[in-house]
């Protein structure tokens, strides 16, 4: 079955402190991944996807992620966190290149708190 | 470039009460999905449609849930009677598919609450 995990429900991080946040999938096929960031009150935003080649992308806000087809991981990860980078951070695949099913699937969600 | 849009962003109804929420996507997306979220049962999809067409309604809770699309830049997600239990942000999202990217992108949302 396809579905994405993430551990953690709810991190609390110091204000300058480095960030990991973790993601495992299950997939039959080689999918995209992604991951989205949601502050209070907006919509989900995407912070960086990956597709395929170099297994380290770079996303927007200083954050990158990077995948590891052994362990079905694509964790986020941020070297310094700043306050406003508080959110819920959503870990989410969908289909690869020619793939025909639409929808992604997402994580639960792991909600990040910084204290200053 | 204007994103996802959605309307209303805020309703409050009473109970029994219709409730109709309006999408618009980003032109050119052949996909679009409706989308729950609570703080209970996290980010649900509801539905989702392909060139306007319903793909997969699985995740619909209820016949009182209903939505169309009935043309590519316009769908609406429609709740009647309305239940308290129903209140939650509802999010519209739109993309290209796989083959162009497979991202979706989100609207702000419609935070419903029914009284």
């Amino acid at each position: 079955a396809q579905s994405v995990t993430q551990p953690d429900i709810h991190i609390t991080v110091s204000e300058g402190a480095s960030l990991e946040l973790r993601c495992n999938y299950s997939y039959g096929a080689t999918p995209y991944l992604f991951w989205y960031v949601q502050s209070p009150g907006q919509g989900l935003q995407l912070l960086l996807k990956y597709f395929s080649g170099d297994t380290l992308v770079q996303g927007i806000k200083g954050f990158e992620a990077e995948f590891k087809r052994s362990q079905s991981s694509f964790n986020l990860r941020k070297p310094s966190v700043h306050w406003s980078d508080a959110a819920e951070y959503f870990c989410a695949v969908g289909p690869g290149y020619g793939g025909s099913q639409g929808n992604l699937i997402f994580g639960k969600g792991t909600k990040l708190s910084v204290k200053p | 470039d204007a994103g996802v849009i959605q309307s209303p962003r805020h309703e409050v109804t009473e109970m029994g009460q219709e409730v109709t929420l309006r999408c618009k996507p980003i032109s050119g997306h052949d996909y679009l999905f409706w989308y729950r979220q609570t703080m209970m049962r996290g980010l649900e999809l509801l539905i989702y449609f392909n060139n306007n067409v319903p793909i997969d309604d699985s995740g619909m809770p209820e016949d009182r849930f209903s939505a169309k699309m009935p043309n590519a830049s316009f769908s609406t997600l429609k709740i009647q009677p309305s239940e308290p239990r129903d209140s939650a942000v509802y999010f519209c999202a739109s993309s290209g598919g796989a083959f162009k990217g497979g991202e979706l992108f989100f609207g702000e949302g419609s935070r419903l609450t029914v009284l």
